[in-house]
Formats: C-alpha cells, sequence, structure tokens
C-alpha cells in the first residue's frame, strides 16, 4: 500500500544546480501537487496538476517546473537552485477534493 | 491568498489535560475544511474532512466542529497522551477549484508525561 512515493528524502544543493523532486501515486488520483513547508507558514502550492498533460502554477511557482506525462507521476525540477529555495517540500495526490494524500516530505538544503 | 489562521502557534499540556485549538477561515466560498496531523519527519494524516455548517466529526479522543457562517473549525483533544504530540494542520478549500487549497500555520501539540 505505496500510496504517495516522493525521493530523494534528503539532498544538499549547490547553488546553480539543477534537480528533480521524484513523486509517485498508485491510487489513479487525478489531482496531485507540490507543496513547501517554511518555518512559520502554512503549507504553500507550488504546482499543481488535474490530470495527465495539464498543469497549472500555485502561489510560490518561481524557479520550479513540473510534467505530467501520467496519472502516477509527478516531477518538481528545480532549475537553477538557490538558498532560497531550501525548504521541506511534499507531494500530495487527491481523488477527489475529500481527502489529500501526501508523500513523506524531502528536505532540500541549498548552500 | 486567503487568511487562514490557527491559534495558539503551539502549546504545552501535561498528560490526562483536555485541550482545544482553533482554525480560522473565510466564511464565503466555503467547500470543505480539512485537519491533518503531522508528525515530525512524517507526512501529514488526514483527520476530519468537514463539509456541512455544523458538521462534529470524531475519531477516539479527538473531535471537530465546523461553522461555516462565522468562519471557524475547533479541534478538541480528550484526555491528551504523549503519542498526540504533534502539529496539527487545518486546510480551506475554496470552492474555486482544487488549487484553492489553503494550509493554515499549524498549532504545535506537546504532551508532557
Amino acid at each position: 500500500n505505496a500510496g504517495v512515493t516522493q525521493t530523494p528524502k534528503f539532498q544538499v544543493l549547490k547553488t546553480g544546480q539543477s534537480m528533480t523532486l521524484q513523486c509517485a501515486q498508485d491510487m489513479n488520483h487525478e489531482y496531485m501537487s507540490w507543496y513547501r513547508q517554511d518555518p512559520g507558514m502554512g503549507l504553500r502550492l507550488i504546482h499543481y496538476s488535474v490530470g495527465a498533460g495539464i498543469t497549472d502554477q500555485g502561489e510560490v511557482p518561481n524557479g520550479y517546473n513540473v510534467s505530467r506525462s501520467t496519472t502516477e507521476d509527478f516531477p518538481l525540477r528545480l532549475l537553477s537552485a538557490a538558498p532560497s529555495q531550501t525548504s521541506v517540500y511534499f507531494c500530495a495526490s487527491s481523488g477527489d477534493r475529500n481527502t489529500i494524500y501526501f508523500g513523506e516530505g524531502s528536505w532540500l538544503t541549498v548552500v | 491568498i486567503l487568511n487562514v489562521e490557527q491559534s495558539p502557534q503551539s502549546l504545552h499540556v501535561q498528560e490526562g489535560d483536555s485541550t482545544n485549538f482553533t482554525c480560522s477561515f473565510p466564511s464565503s466560498n466555503f467547500y470543505a475544511l480539512h485537519w491533518y496531523r503531522w508528525e515530525t519527519a512524517k507526512s501529514p494524516e488526514a483527520l476530519f474532512v468537514m463539509t456541512l455548517n455544523g458538521d462534529e466529526k470524531k475519531k477516539g479522543r479527538i473531535s471537530a466542529t465546523l461553522n461555516t457562517k462565522e468562519g471557524y473549525s475547533y479541534l478538541y483533544i480528550k484526555g491528551s497522551q504523549p503519542e498526540d504530540s504533534a502539529t496539527y494542520l487545518c486546510a480551506f478549500l475554496d470552492s474555486g477549484g482544487y488549487q484553492k487549497v489553503t494550509f493554515g500555520t499549524g498549532t504545535k501539540l506537546q504532551v508532557i508525561p
């Protein structure tokens, strides 16, 4: 019963490097999203998708890119990492709007 | 950006005490209010999904109420136990679409044995 799986759990990047956070769900959910969690702030929406081939920006999209080629996968790309992107990232999915299922989080540090 | 506020930001209670915290949200365009329990280094886990004004939900020692007209929800924990220590998040879902989910900053609960 995997649910939402995101990798890696921990990552340290140098400023300017790029990387991809992977997210996969096995619940056949249409809706997937990426959030970031920063101290003193609620989860903030980066990008979301309402189905394969459809993505859109959330509240804090700058510096991130997403794609949704399949229902299962929703990777988040950091194009050129900056220290301001040091955060905890959560992938989430939902079959409807009744419950959101979260991955276990990815701790990213940009130095 | 919608204003969803939780209070208090943190609290410490003794084992056995009952406690409650508040989530305030806009009283217009309401679709649903979610409560999540989030332990450090784990993923947030859904506690309650509340959709109707006057809803009351209960799961074991934890219960929640909803008032959509005045824009608040209360989460109650009866007889707190150390395993209740976690951050409790509320999320306001706007009727405007899937992306319209706004999380509060959470209430961090520490139950002291």
